[in-house]
């Protein structure tokens, strides 16, 4: 089965500051991987998305993430952090035999220090 | 960019009482919905996937006959909270599949008094 870890549950860092949000996933075949950004009692934005090919993977809001096969990981990364930025990220990996299923990390609450 | 519209965004019921909360995609066809859980502070667990035409599949654990699950066209799919109960307080969310991955709602937040 596939699974989802994001060992962070809550990272602080200050405006301005570089950000890295880790994910690691367990899934048998190539996965689909996804990250999505939550703000409170909303529903789900996606920020980027890797299928295939260049395993640098630029989204929006000036996020990008890095897929590495042998540490199976995909971790998020901005350069310099915004007070706006403040949120749930939850990482998810899809099936990729073509069900569609989603299955979700816990996620990690970003505070913005100004 | 596809969007799936979700409503009513909250929703206050007295208990025994049933709800329903309806997806419906906006500009592309939804074969299938997914629907999603989550908890205060938690992540998003899939409750069940609904097919256009056929029954729903519920994961385990998950009580088909409480949570009734509807998809009769391509584009509304619709959960229904029946004899709800405080403990079925929750964020409720659909998602499609589309050909960029996944479109949410924006999520029910139902509380059950």
């Amino acid at each position: 089965a596939q699974s989802v870890t994001q060992p962070d549950i809550h990272i602080t860092v200050s405006e301005g500051a570089s950000l890295e949000l880790r994910c690691n996933y367990s899934y048998g075949a190539t996965p689909y991987l996804f990250w999505y950004v939550q703000s409170p009692g909303q529903g789900l934005q996606l920020l980027l998305k890797y299928f295939s090919g260049d395993t640098l993977v630029q989204g929006i809001k000036g996020f990008e993430a890095e897929f590495k096969r042998s540490q199976s990981s995909f971790n998020l990364r901005k350069p310099s952090v915004h007070w706006s930025d403040a949120a749930e990220y939850f990482c998810a990996v899809g099936n990729g035999a073509g069900s569609y299923q989603l299955t979700f990390g816990k996620g990690t609450k970003l505070s913005v220090i100004p | 960019g596809a969007v799936v519209s979700q409503h009513p965004s909250w929703v206050i019921c007295k208990s025994g009482t049933s709800v329903k909360i309806e997806c419906r995609s906006l500009d592309f066809q939804a074969t299938t919905m997914f629907w999603y859980r989550q908890f205060p502070k938690q992540s998003l667990m899939l409750m069940a996937t609904s097919n256009e035409g056929s029954k729903a599949t519920y994961e385990q654990g998950v009580e088909k006959d409480k949570f009734l699950i509807n998809h009769a066209s391509l584009t509304l799919s619709t959960l229904t909270v029946t004899s709800a109960h405080p403990e079925d307080s929750s964020f409720y969310i659909c998602s499609a599949p589309d050909r960029g991955g996944y479109t949410f709602g924006s999520g029910t937040r139902l509380t059950v008094v």
